[in-house]
């Protein structure tokens, strides 16, 4: 089965730093491009960013870029947000996502059920 | 970038068929991907490639794509439908790959 778990989120100030982690298992973690995605309350899906099976191409949404690094480390089936110069505007649940392919993503077959990050003084 | 556009809200009564639409340029040239967020619940895939059904999806779950739009059609809709719907592409001609819909509030009357 399928699990991806999300860990890191909370209440931080901004202009301060916090990394999120997704821990997966139930399938070769480093065959597939894993995203982070979120979702502000009460708002849509945002994509945030992408990582390949092997870190070679990575993607983030333009709200993000300079701020937030992912990372993955195939070896701990894990996948990363680095996410540093909070603002109030990135406060929202953060889902974990796995796509169906190593590269190009396409589509998500499997989310986590996220982690909340705040971001207020 | 690219964009994807939905009515922020389809009704309808039980029994009937909803269909929600998304909205994009030469749409019909990519491939189209649903999901489906019930409140306090992470999305979950019903349609991906324009019309194809995961596993464990009811058949009452259907897609189509063409020209500018793509309809995601649910039949016979039940009570257990209503959540909230967002279509996906992949747009590959910029560097914001993943592109979601806003999202439709499907309500069962």
């Amino acid at each position: 089965e399928v699990q991806l778990v999300e860990s890191g989120g909370g209440l931080v100030q901004p202009g301060r730093s916090l990394r999120l982690s997704c821990a997966a298992s139930g399938f070769t973690f480093d065959d597939y491009a894993m995203h982070w995605v979120r979702q502000a309350p009460g708002k849509g899906l945002e994509w945030v960013s992408g990582i390949s099976w092997n870190s070679g191409s990575i993607g983030y949404a333009d709200s993000v870029k300079g701020r937030f690094t992912i990372s993955r480390d195939n070896a701990k089936n894990s996948l990363y947000l680095q996410m540093n110069s909070l603002r109030a505007e990135d406060t929202a649940l953060y889902y974990c996502a796995k796509c169906v392919s190593g590269g190009s993503c396409y589509y998500f077959d499997y989310w986590g059920q996220g982690t909340l990050v705040t971001v207020s003084s | 970038s690219y964009v994807l556009t939905q009515p922020p809200s389809v009704s309808v009564a039980p029994g009937q068929t909803a269909r929600i639409t998304c909205g994009g340029n030469n749409i019909g040239s990519k491939s189209v991907h649903w999901y489906q967020q019930k409140p306090g619940q992470a999305p979950v895939l019903v349609v991906y490639d324009d019309s194809d059904r995961p596993s464990g999806i009811p058949e009452r779950f259907s897609g189509s794509n063409s020209g500018n739009t793509a309809t995601l059609t649910i039949s016979r809709v039940e009570a257990g439908d209503e959540a909230d719907y967002y279509c996906q592409v992949w747009d590959s001609s910029s560097d914001h790959h993943v592109v979601f819909g806003g999202g439709t509030k499907l309500t069962v009357l």
